[in-house]
């Protein structure tokens, strides 16, 4: 049973632009969220996290918004850039777990 | 330092073969993890230790076995494998199992 869930297999954005991605989660008890990108052949590398007792989490060009009634996340990336085209995974946890359940993956493509 | 070496960076195995697959960090990380990842889907967790113990298990065939000598080293040892277990083998750490976690590059590994 896939608790995160990234609905969105891929995306394409114009250079400059913002890119949205976005991420359900079925367990109520996740409240610490995480977002990795990850090149091919590569491992995934941290982007930025959030907790639950925010709903906005900003560093750089890298912004999540965490909306606990809906059970949905995104990540707004502005503006966007070529080095930005990867596979974005999201990941959820709850305090005291011990493994972080991840999403299904968004690869984002951004146009020059 | 913050990163987590992986070796070898490639790995090509018959089915009768034995051979580990390594992993170190010097983060001072707690929680060691093992994940199996195929093309274009998430991180698949295969173990989980915390404080060198063995916490979680997901159903791995006894064909892999994991070992953690210390603190800082994560070893998955591999024996009679089948070509179907060919993928990416990520290694990560976290401070504790609830936290951010750091993965390697990986180990592409190929069974013929």
């Amino acid at each position: 049973d896939q608790q995160v869930k990234q609905n969105s297999p891929s995306l394409s954005v114009q250079e400059g632009r913002i890119s949205i991605l976005n991420c359900d989660y079925t367990n109520s008890m996740f409240d610490y969220f995480l977002w990795y990108k990850k090149y091919p052949a590569e491992g995934p590398t941290f982007l930025i996290s959030i907790s639950s007792i925010k709903d906005k989490n900003e560093d750089g060009r890298f912004t999540v918004f965490l909306n606990k009634s809906a059970k949905h996340l995104s990540l707004h990336i502005v503006p966007s850039q070529p080095g930005d085209s990867a596979v974005y995974f999201c990941a959820a946890s709850w305090r005291g777990g011990n493994q972080f359940y991840f999403g299904t993956g968004t690869s984002l493509t951004v146009i020059p | 330092d913050t990163e987590v070496t992986q070796t070898p960076k490639h790995l090509v195995m018959g089915m009768t073969n034995k051979k580990s697959l390594k992993c170190e960090q010097h983060m001072g990380h707690r929680a060691m993890y093992w994940y199996k990842q195929k093309a274009k889907k998430p991180p698949e967790l295969m173990f989980v230790y915390s404080y060198e113990k063995l916490s979680i298990n997901e159903s791995v065939p006894s064909r892999f076995s994991p070992e953690c000598p210390n603190s800082s080293l994560l070893n998955l040892h591999l024996h009679a494998l089948q070509p179907e277990d060919s993928a990416l083998y990520l290694c990560a750490s976290s401070q504790e199992g609830y936290n951010e976690q750091f993965f390697g590059p990986g180990t592409r590994l190929t069974v013929l």
